[in-house]
């Protein structure tokens, strides 16, 4: 059964700590990505990582960085948390059939409800 | 600039009935269309998808209809079932791998 899974489910953190958020995927998946979902905004991507050490900018990228030194594992980071990062934090996967092109659908995690003080 | 939309923020159906959600684009590159439905306090789950060589795909009670010249497309559910009550996102993936979402409809589908 195909799993992503999360570190945390709810997190607070205050304003300026530095803040982890942990990602795991079972699949042997190329392709990861982080979104974060704020009502009537829909899902935003991040960051995404096509392969190990790679990573490329998504739509909203400031404020954020993201680390994958192993294949099932992608890591967002947060150096210096601000209130408007408050939001869910979803974390998602998929495969690779040719090269870069990705046609299948991705899997994502339960998501982390991160809430800054 | 919002290249998926979905204009309808929520729709409310009678159970039976069928659901339509729909989804409006502006990016001619996207080349496959996928919907998604999230419960509450889960992630999203892949539903169905359409390649945009072609003009339906369909399994089971949903079918997703994509009109390339309208840049649209739309997802019927029939017959809607209360366990059907979810938000369902619209995506578009272009060659370069990732998705670009909509803003979701929220459906809720009443007994």
């Amino acid at each position: 059964d195909v799993k992503v899974t999360q570190s945390s489910r709810y997190l607070v953190k205050r304003t300026g700590e530095k803040v982890f958020l942990e990602c795991v995927q079972d699949m042997d998946h190329e392709n990861m990505f982080w979104y974060r979902q704020d009502p009537g905004l829909g899902l935003r991507l991040i960051y995404f990582s096509y392969d190990v050490k790679m990573k490329e900018k998504g739509d909203i990228p400031e404020g954020y960085s993201v680390s994958r030194e192993k294949k099932e594992r992608f890591s967002l980071i947060l150096e210096s948390a601000s209130t408007n990062q408050t939001s869910m934090y979803l974390c998602a996967s998929s495969s690779i059939r040719t090269g870069i092109i990705s046609y299948n659908e991705q899997f994502f995690g339960p998501g982390t409800r991160l809430t800054v003080l | 600039d919002q290249q998926v939309k979905q204009n309808s923020p929520s729709l409310s159906v009678q159970e039976g009935r069928i659901s339509i959600l729909n989804c409006d684009y502006t990016n001619s590159m996207f080349d496959y269309f996928l919907w998604y439905k999230k419960y509450p306090a889960e992630g999203p789950t892949f539903l169905i998808s359409i390649s945009s060589i072609k003009d339906k795909n369909e399994d089971g009670r949903f079918t997703v209809f994509l009109n390339k010249s309208a840049k649209h497309l739309s997802l019927h559910i029939v017959p809607s079932q209360p366990g059907d009550s979810a938000v369902y996102f619209c995506a578009a993936r272009t060659n370069a791998g990732k998705s670009t979402f909509g803003d979701g409809t929220t459906l809720t589908v009443k007994p």
